[in-house]
């Protein structure tokens, strides 16, 4: 099993639509975790850190839960702008180390 | 956030050949990674590039082949070394500072390399 899953989709939306990715990790006694954007040919910007409380920024929200070892993203309201892909980030245990999932594409049409 | 200036952006190379990466942040920071991605992939680590000593790597990668300095705490180096094919890919430095208690992890804008 991989340490960090991403489905890799792409996922097609329409503009205005609301679209969730999840992402699943191994590590029980990972502690910090995030979301990233990635977009094509660029380098990878934090999006938001994800609270084991849940936390919203915009229209951008992040959950965990740590008992099904999952975290996940939702977006409200899609962008065209929001086309790119998402990292799911876990930090390893006991380390500085991130641990990347393969990122899920995101595509909204017009 | 810290402002992370990698060069070069990108590169064409011969097989065989060495290539150095440069990676310089505007302000002091602890920690320092060298990442690689490969098309169409996630990102892998390839090492922390520790002030004033050696490298720590990752599985799977060694210092003969991505030998790293770390002269100061703005400042490192990754070099690709007897490049070959399987070698072109997107190399990105990091810098970890923290923000409201969590490690944060701020990424150069990579220098993709082509081995011919």
């Amino acid at each position: 099993r991989k340490e960090v899953e991403q489905d890799p989709g792409p996922f097609n939306v329409p503009e205005g639509a609301t679209v969730a990715f999840n992402c699943t990790y191994s590590n029980s006694a990972s502690q910090s975790f995030f979301w990233y954007r990635q977009d094509c040919r660029k380098e990878p910007k934090l999006l938001m850190s994800v609270y084991s409380s849940g936390n919203e920024d915009g229209r951008f929200t992040a959950q965990l839960n740590r008992a099904s070892q999952y975290i996940s993203l939702l977006i409200r309201d899609s962008k065209l702008s929001d086309s790119a892909t998402y990292l799911c980030v876990v930090n390893e245990a006991g380390t500085y180390k991130y641990i990347f999932g393969t990122g899920t594409r995101l595509k909204v049409l017009a | 956030s810290a402002v992370i200036s990698q060069k070069p952006s990108r590169d064409i190379c011969q097989r065989g050949t060495s290539l150095t990466i440069q990676c310089q942040v505007d302000s002091q920071v602890t920690m320092m990674f060298w990442y690689r991605q490969q098309p169409g992939q996630s990102l892998t680590l390839i090492a922390t590039a520790n002030q004033g000593s050696e490298a720590t790597y990752e599985s799977g990668f060694v210092i003969d082949k991505f030998p790293i300095s770390r002269p100061n705490l703005t400042f490192s180096t990754l070099t690709v070394s007897n490049m070959s094919p399987e070698d072109s890919s997107i190399y990105l430095c990091s810098v970890m500072t923290q923000l409201t208690a969590k490690n944060i992890q701020y990424f150069g804008a990579g220098t993709r390399l082509s081995v011919l």
